[in-house]
């Protein structure tokens, strides 16, 4: 099975500033990459899937790219609303990872 | 409104069973693949169960396989997992989920299942 590593667990960052969150594959998998947001007590929101593609009514400056086995979301002018626990997760042949999830907190 | 509504968590001892609910609203959820997503407290999300469109296929990941079940029952729209031989390590709270473009993109809002003697 692939297993999805999210790099960092935890960043600090102030508002206005540009995050980077970085999934790593165990193995090349497909372009099934999904990203979701989660804040504390909440079900998940979907961000962006197929590794670029922006889910309807997700702001433009979260951004995903990426290819073979390392992938990464960004955050352009980080906004109050975008500190949160973000995962990804990958799609392959009738099995679904997540990783471990990154926490934005405020600096 | 596009909705999912879980219901049927709460505590039950090691080794007993429970059955959760998702009903779907605002679309007809046998056009979707669907799954059961659990978190535990404080951990990360991890994938327990898929079900195809007419019910016909299921997958499990294996800390699973052997104890649960989905199903659906298409005339009222409604999602099931049947959890079996439960353990302490179960607990955690169980999102329902639609299935999409290769993730989830409609989420319920959670139920508690709790495994505790």
């Amino acid at each position: 099975d692939i297993q999805m590593t999210q790099s960092p667990s935890t960043l600090s960052a102030s508002v206005g500033d540009r995050v980077t969150i970085t999934c790593r594959a165990s193995q090349s998998p497909s372009s099934w990459l999904a990203w979701y947001q989660q804040k504390p007590g909440k079900a998940p929101k979907f961000l962006i899937y197929n590794t670029s593609s922006l889910e309807s009514g997700v702001p433009s400056r979260f951004s995903g790219s990426g290819s073979g086995t390392e992938f990464t979301l960004t955050i352009n002018s980080l906004q109050p609303d975008d500190f949160a626990t973000y995962h990804c997760q990958h799609y392959n042949s009738y099995s679904w990872t997540f990783g471990q999830g990154t926490k934005v907190e405020i600096k | 409104e596009v909705q999912l509504v879980e219901s049927g968590g709460g505590l039950v001892q090691p080794g007993g069973s429970l059955r959760l609910s998702c009903t779907a609203s605002g679309f007809t959820s046998s056009n979707y693949w669907m799954h059961w997503v659990r978190q535990a407290p404080g951990k990360g999300l991890v994938w327990v169960s898929h079900v195809n469109g007419d019910g016909s296929s299921t997958t499990y990941p294996d800390s699973v396989k052997g104890r649960f079940i989905i199903s659906r029952d298409k005339a009222k729209n409604t999602l099931f997992l049947q959890m079996n031989s439960l353990r302490a390590e179960d607990t955690a709270v169980y999102f329902c989920v639609r299935g999409s473009r290769g993730g989830f993109d409609i989420w319920g809002q959670g139920t508690m299942v709790t495994v505790s003697s």
